[in-house]
């Protein structure tokens, strides 16, 4: 699995767009860029995640360079309770017949939304 | 709430002492896995099951014993253990289909456990 990379922390402004980057460069054709985050003592929260074309959903967007080498999660309108550590993850799809794989977790980003 | 339950949400016993977490999905999922996150520490994968069949272990020691009787229960027996085993032992699941990937995982909030 490619290594991924990001800040150690960050801090944004409640209510403003929080970015957070994440550096990928052996990222693979088959790959996928996985986005979870988990509040203090709470089981991790899936995000979004993609292959090369952006993404949204009601949670965030992920946007992914066009050689995929790194990709951007953001959170639009960032609120006090998106305080977490954030994780970046790239793994490759299980394509066909079934399947389950572990996570691989680093240490991710703690995004501080400050009042 | 993601559908994943887990009980109970603390434990305290001592290294001589048998206990079990249980997890419980309600998701229709196929796959359930145990991770193990320590102080400062990231998460780590200790299990993976897939049809009730263990399809992963993670070198992890034989003080514990996982168990899936059927796709949505998942049990980690725990038994002797020392106090650097104190952790937040957390159950996830996924769908892991054919098509799809299966790193949507669904997390449960964990079970605190503390070895005296």
């Amino acid at each position: 699995d490619a290594k991924t990379t990001q800040p150690p922390s960050m801090d944004c402004a409640e209510g403003r767009a929080a970015n957070l980057p994440c550096n990928h460069s052996t990222i693979s054709g088959n790959e996928y860029v996985y986005w979870y985050r988990q509040i203090h003592s709470q089981g991790p929260q899936y995000i979004i995640h993609g292959l090369k074309n952006n993404e949204t959903n009601e949670m965030a967007s992920l946007i992914i360079t066009e050689d995929r080498k790194s990709s951007t999660l953001i959170l639009p309108h960032a609120t006090l309770r998106d305080t977490a550590v954030y994780y970046c993850i790239v793994r490759a799809s299980i394509i066909s017949g079934g399947g389950a794989d572990g996570l691989t977790f680093g240490k991710g980003t703690h995004l501080i939304i400050q009042p | 709430e993601t559908g994943v339950t887990q009980t109970p949400r603390h434990l305290v016993m001592g290294m001589t002492n048998k206990k079990s977490l249980k997890c419980e999905q309600h998701l229709g999922h196929n796959a359930m896995y145990w991770y193990k996150q320590s102080a400062k520490k990231p998460l780590e994968l200790m299990f993976v099951y897939n049809f009730k069949e263990q399809t992963e272990n993670n070198s992890v020691p034989s003080r514990f014993s996982p168990e899936c009787p059927n796709s949505s229960h998942l049990f980690l027996h725990l038994h002797t253990l020392q106090p650097e085993d104190s952790a937040l032992y957390l159950c996830a699941s996924s769908q892991g289909w054919g098509g799809r990937s299966s790193y949507e995982q669904y997390f449960g909030p964990g079970t605190r456990l503390t070895v005296t």
